[in-house]
């Protein structure tokens, strides 16, 4: 399976934005690059896809290296409430999702 | 539009005993997910049924656990016995298509398992 690599947890300052990145050295080149965060308690939720080019959305931005192998979480504005596990997965053919132990944001007032 | 639904949220068991979870998806999903998430670590798929057929069980230790999807909504997860290495939160999910590169999938709160 292929696997990603993720900080262990990341720090940052509330109202400040965030890049959290993502190492995926064996991406293949149909698998889609998605993140999911887990806030405490709960299951996780979807936050952003991408295949090739950069995306956003309203919670977040999805940078896309040109190789493929790694990809970068922009939160533009961090909030008390985006304190969470972010997960950055590879989703293949068979929509299976492969988590890793994913980044610790924390964010301070 | 209401969420996945999971049930019970919380449950303990002695080992050796036998536990049962269910799920309610999103209606109209065809493909539902279970995860067993371990304190620390990211979710681990279980099994994905699409309608109420199994796509992937490679990773359920069949020896002792056992799912169901009848009639291809609801589903079921059973530990029969349960090992104190079976401790984790089952995460139940489920996503409007079948197997496709992009799907989102969207997750029920989960239910906390303590084995003693």
């Amino acid at each position: 399976d292929a696997k990603t690599t993720q900080p262990n947890s990341m720090e940052s300052n509330e109202e400040e934005p965030v890049h959290l990145p993502c190492n995926h050295s064996t991406i293949s080149g149909t698998d889609y690059i998605h993140w999911y965060r887990q806030l405490p308690s709960q299951g996780p939720e979807y936050v952003i896809h991408g295949l090739t080019s950069n995306v956003n959305n309203r919670m977040a931005s999805l940078a896309i290296a040109e190789d493929r192998k790694s990809s970068t979480l922009i939160l533009h504005r961090a909030t008390l409430r985006d304190a969470a596990v972010y997960y950055c997965t590879l989703n293949n053919a068979g929509n299976m999702l492969t988590f890793g132990g994913g980044t610790r944001l924390m964010v301070k007032p | 539009e209401a969420g996945v639904a999971q049930s019970p949220r919380y449950k303990i068991i002695e080992k050796r005993q036998s536990v049962a979870f269910w799920c309610n998806p999103i209606s109209g999903h065809a493909t539902l997910y279970w995860y067993q998430q371990i304190l620390g670590q990211g979710p681990k798929l279980l099994i994905q049924f699409q309608n109420n057929g199994v796509v992937d069980d490679s990773q359920l230790p069949k020896d002792r656990f056992s799912a169901e999807r009848l009639k291809g909504v609801d589903s079921t997860l059973k530990i029969q016995p349960a090992k104190l290495e079976d401790s984790a939160v089952y995460l139940c999910a489920s996503s409007l298509y079948g197997a496709s590169s992009y799907n989102e999938q969207f997750f029920g709160p989960g239910t906390r398992l303590t084995v003693l």
